[in-house]
């Protein structure tokens, strides 16, 4: 059974840094792109980014572009997103979803972890 | 980049057939994915490529897709339909996953 968890979520100041992680297991997991998507309170999915299987290739929303890192550890099977200058607009659930390419979509989904940004 | 749009919500009497639209510009033209999404849980795949239906996905759901408007159709719906959907596809030219705003199904 696939399995995604996720960690690191907390609170942290405006400009602030934290590290996300995610554990999958039940999966080939270095075969396979992985996914950010968050939600912010009261609004809906918003896709983060992307990293392709063997981590040579990443992809950024405009709104984070610059602040986030997606990194993974296939020996680990981890998946990693270093969020760095945080803003109030952060504040969000953060899920990772295992992405099978654009004819599947995100086939399966962490439970999340929630950042919350503020001071 | 690309946009989609769906309706904020949708009602409809148990028993009787749910859509929910996502509208793009040539929508007919891409990949669509749909998920469920309920408070508290991890969203649900539930539609992929315009009409595939995941393993353990009932055949109450369907999909289809063609010109400017995919559609997701849930036929004798249950009050355990009672969720958010939200479409989605990758958008190849800007290289990023686009998600429309979400609909928010209520089973009366």
């Amino acid at each position: 059974e696939v399995h995604l968890l996720e960690s690191g979520g907390g609170l942290v100041e405006p400009g602030g840094s934290l590290r996300l992680s995610c554990a999958g297991s039940g999966f080939s997991f270095s075969r396979y792109a992985l996914s950010w998507v968050r939600q912010a309170p009261g609004k809906g999915l918003e896709w983060v980014s992307t990293i392709n299987d063997t981590g040579g290739s990443t992809y950024y929303a405009d709104s984070v572009k610059g602040r986030f890192t997606i990194s993974r550890d296939n020996s680990k099977s981890t998946l990693d997103l270093q969020v760095n200058s945080l803003r109030a607009e952060d504040t969000a659930i953060y899920y990772c979803a295992r992405y099978n390419g654009p004819y599947t979509g995100f086939d399966y989904w962490g439970q999340g972890t929630l950042v919350t940004v503020s001071s | 980049s690309y946009v989609l749009t769906q309706p904020p919500s949708v009602s409809v009497a148990p028993g009787q057939t749910a859509r929910v639209t996502c509208g793009g510009i040539n929508i007919g033209r891409e990949s669509v994915h749909w998920y469920q999404h309920k408070p508290g849980q991890a969203p649900v795949l539930v539609i992929c490529d315009d009409s595939d239906r995941p393993s353990g996905i009932p055949e109450r759901f369907s999909g289809s897709n063609s010109g400017n408007t995919a559609t997701l159709s849930i036929s004798r719906v249950e009050a355990g339909d009672e969720a958010d959907y939200y479409c989605q596809v990758w958008d190849s030219i800007s290289d990023q996953g686009v998600f429309g705003g979400g609909t928010k199904l209520t089973v009366l």
